[in-house]
């Protein structure tokens, strides 16, 4: 089994709707959790972190995590052309604020139809 | 503020010689990672410096490669007798010391070995 899957994708939404990206890791000790953004051809770019069980909202972007269930997932509201990407998961498994690897998923391709 | 930067754009090579990446963090960041994206797959860790010295080497493939950080600054990936299979975008990330973990990555540079 992977450290972190991402196996829903590619995701195709009209323009306007919900995209839900999910992920999932196996590592229990995992602190902390990220979602990159990555257009074709360009390095990952940090959409939102999250630390704690719940969810944590910024502009169309909602990052959910459970950690009793190992899931943490991405929302996006309102979904434009432009968010069309491929988004990566990462997981690091040490406390905040200190230094450790990320490890990511294979990402998910995310594409919005106008 | 400067972001990340990393030379070359491209690199292509063939089978057996030596290459040197570079990557140049952003300023003040004191831990620098390298990565590894094959197409279609998330980043892959390779070494993690905090400051000068190499805190977590346990990414690196093989004793072919290499990296270095002799000032605590720009930092050059080295790769000895390259192969076909070395071929991917190699990302560099910094971050600053404390506080959020959020990794800045560079745009990349994409290795063909030919």
């Amino acid at each position: 089994q992977k450290e972190v899957e991402q196996n829903s994708g590619p995701l195709s939404v009209p323009e306007g709707a919900i995209a839900s990206l999910n992920c999932t890791y196996s590592d229990r000790g995992s602190q902390s959790f990220f979602w990159y953004r990555q257009y074709s051809g360009k390095s990952p770019e940090l959409i939102m972190f999250i630390y704690s069980n719940g969810d944590k909202e910024d502009g169309r972007f909602t990052a959910q995590l459970n950690k009793a269930s190992q899931y943490v997932s991405l929302l996006i509201r309102d979904s434009q052309p432009s968010d069309s990407a491929t988004y990566l998961c990462a997981v690091n498994t040490k406390p905040t604020g200190a230094n450790s690897k990320l490890t990511f998923g294979k990402g998910i391709t995310l594409s919005v139809r106008p | 503020g400067a972001g990340v930067s990393q030379t070359p754009s491209n690199k292509v090579t063939e089978k057996g010689k030596y290459v040197e990446l570079r990557c140049d963090p952003i300023s003040g960041h004191t831990a620098l990672y390298w990565y590894r994206q094959s197409l279609g797959q998330g980043p892959e860790f390779l070494i993690y410096f905090q400051g000068t010295g190499a805190a977590d080497d346990s990414g690196l493939p093989n004793d072919r490669f290499f990296a270095v950080r002799p000032e605590g600054s720009v930092s050059t990936l080295k790769i000895q007798r390259t192969e076909r299979g070395d071929s991917a975008v190699y990302l560099c990330a910094s971050r600053s010391s404390g506080g959020a973990d959020t990794q800045y990555f560079g745009p990349g540079t994409r290795l063909t070995v030919l």
